[in-house]
């Protein structure tokens, strides 16, 4: 089975500085997709970005990046420029190709990152 | 946008009770859609696949009988908790799976209290 690891429970960055969150994963499938997911105090999940594992181009979408090392099951977020909207909690999460699609989520227990104005 | 809604937002039960929680894609049709359960201060846990016109798909140690799950249509999936305790009292959050764009987009969550 699959397993995605977040090692930081709590991360703390000054407000315009750039902070880097960590994701580990095990899987042994070969084709799978990784996701980040927000979930702010309104607990609405909302998504970051999204890293499809054939691709060796990383993924980027506007002040959200991410460093997917597929050899090393590593898929890091990184945010620039952080401002105060961005304080949540982040999720990474797998999901494997196989199946169509129709296979649900499986998320890591969260990184809640604190913005300092 | 792809919206996803959840009814209700919250919903207190006595012990013993039964609740049902709607999922509906609201712009887009939906064949798969999942239902989630998330504890306080903790992550999402995978409770069940929801397919369009057929069983459900249950995780590994969800009681199939206790979490009756019914897609009926392409836009709407159901979440019944029967027999409701305490215990169950969690918030469950669906997403549906727009097959276009083949992302899951997520619902704003129901809190269930069981007293």
């Amino acid at each position: 089975a699959q397993t995605v690891t977040q090692s930081q429970p709590e991360m703390s960055v000054q407000e315009a500085e750039t902070v880097t969150l960590s994701c580990t994963y095990d899987t042994s499938e070969s084709d799978y997709y990784l996701f980040w997911y927000k979930q702010p105090p309104s607990r609405q999940m909302i998504l970051v970005i999204r890293q499809e594992a054939y691709k060796q181009q990383n993924a980027t979408e506007n002040r959200f990046s991410v460093n997917f090392q597929k050899a090393a099951k590593s898929f890091s977020l990184k945010i620039s420029d952080s401002q105060l909207g961005d304080a949540a909690m982040y999720f990474c999460a797998y999901r494997r190709s196989r199946g169509g699609g129709a296979d649900g989520l499986t998320f890591g227990k969260g990184t809640h990152l604190i913005i300092q104005p | 946008g792809a919206v996803v809604s959840q009814h209700p937002s919250r919903v207190i039960c006595k012990s013993g009770t039964s609740v049902k929680i709607e999922c509906r894609s609201l712009d887009f049709q939906a064949t798969t859609m999942f239902w989630y359960r998330q504890f306080p201060k903790q992550s999402l846990m995978l409770m069940a696949t929801s397919n369009e016109g057929s069983k459900a798909t249950y995780e590994q140690g969800v009681e199939k009988d206790k979490f009756l799950i019914n897609h009926a249509s392409l836009t709407l999936s159901t979440l019944t908790v029967t027999s409701a305790h305490p215990e169950d009292s969690s918030f469950y959050i669906c997403s549906a799976r727009r097959e276009v764009t083949d992302t899951q987009y997520f619902g704003p969550g129901t809190r269930l209290t069981v007293l």
